[in-house]
C-alpha cells in the first residue's frame, strides 16, 4: 500500500523559533498534499492544500505567513511554522493523494511542542 | 452548520458484538465522498472505508460496512464482531467535489470506541 512518512515524529522548540516538518510519499507520486492540525482530544482541521509546483491554498483563518508550505517535488512537501508560539503546539498530520484518486494516505503525524 | 456530525462522543461495546457509529453530513454538492478513519492512541490515521455519492451499493471492507442513506444524508459505519483492537477514535470525513484540486477532507469530531472483554 501507499506509504507517507513525516519527519520529525515529535519536536520541542522554544517560542520565537521556526520549525520545519517534512512529508514524503515513499512509493507513489503525490500530486496533491494536505496539511491538517489536530489539537488534543479534537478533530483534524484542514490547514492547507498544496499541488506540486504551485502555491498552497490556505483554509480560512490559517495564516499563510506563519505556516509556510512548499511542495517542490512529487514526493515532498514541507510545512514551516515560523516564529512559533505555545498556542501552535499541536499534532500536525499530512496526507497525500495521487492524481484524481479519492483516497488520501496519511502520514504518522508530528507532535510539536512550543515552550 | 457543521458539515459532518458525529453524535456519539464515546461508546462502550462488548467484545464480539456489532457496533454502529453514526455520521450525518451536510453538503449541496451532488458529487462527494465519505470516509471513515480509525485513529488509535499512536495518532496515525488508518483508512477504513470509502463511499462515493454516486455509488449504488453500500461499501464493505472486511468487518467494516458503510450504511449509506443518501436521502437522510447519513453514512454510518458498522463494525461486525468487534475485537479488543478496535478500541480507538473513529472519524467520519467528507470530500466535496469530483476530486483533484483543492478538496481536502472535512472531519467530524469523532467517536471514542472502547471494546470491553
Amino acid at each position: 500500500g501507499a506509504v507517507v512518512s513525516q519527519h520529525p515524529s515529535w519536536v520541542i522548540c522554544k517560542s520565537g523559533t521556526s520549525v520545519k516538518i517534512e512529508c514524503r510519499s515513499l512509493d507513489f507520486q503525490a500530486t496533491t498534499m494536505f496539511w491538517y492540525r489536530q489539537f488534543p482530544k479534537q478533530s483534524l482541521m484542514l490547514m492547507a492544500t498544496s499541488n506540486e509546483g504551485s502555491k498552497a491554498t490556505y483554509e480560512q483563518g490559517v495564516e499563510k505567513d506563519k505556516f509556510l508550505i512548499n511542495h517542490a517535488s512529487l514526493t515532498l512537501s514541507t510545512l514551516t511554522v515560523t516564529s512559533a508560539h505555545p498556542e501552535d503546539s499541536s499534532f500536525y498530520i499530512c496526507s497525500a493523494r495521487s492524481g484524481a484518486a479519492y483516497e488520501q494516505y496519511f502520514g504518522p503525524g508530528t507532535r510539536l511542542t512550543v515552550t | 452548520a457543521q458539515k459532518i456530525t458525529q453524535t456519539q462522543p464515546g461508546m462502550f461495546v462488548q467484545e464480539k458484538e456489532a457496533v454502529t457509529l453514526d455520521c450525518t453530513y451536510d453538503t449541496s454538492d451532488p458529487s462527494y465522498g465519505l470516509f471513515w478513519y480509525k485513529q488509535p492512541s499512536s495518532g496515525e490515521m488508518i483508512f477504513l472505508i470509502y463511499q462515493g455519492s454516486y455509488d449504488q451499493q453500500n461499501a464493505t471492507e472486511g468487518r467494516y460496512s458503510l450504511n449509506f442513506q443518501k436521502a437522510r444524508k447519513s453514512a454510518n459505519l458498522v463494525i461486525s464482531a468487534s475485537q479488543l483492537g478496535d478500541s480507538a477514535m473513529y472519524f467520519c470525513a467528507m470530500r466535496e467535489g469530483r476530486g483533484g484540486g483543492a478538496d481536502g477532507l472535512t472531519f467530524g469530531k469523532g467517536t471514542h470506541l472502547i471494546i470491553q472483554p
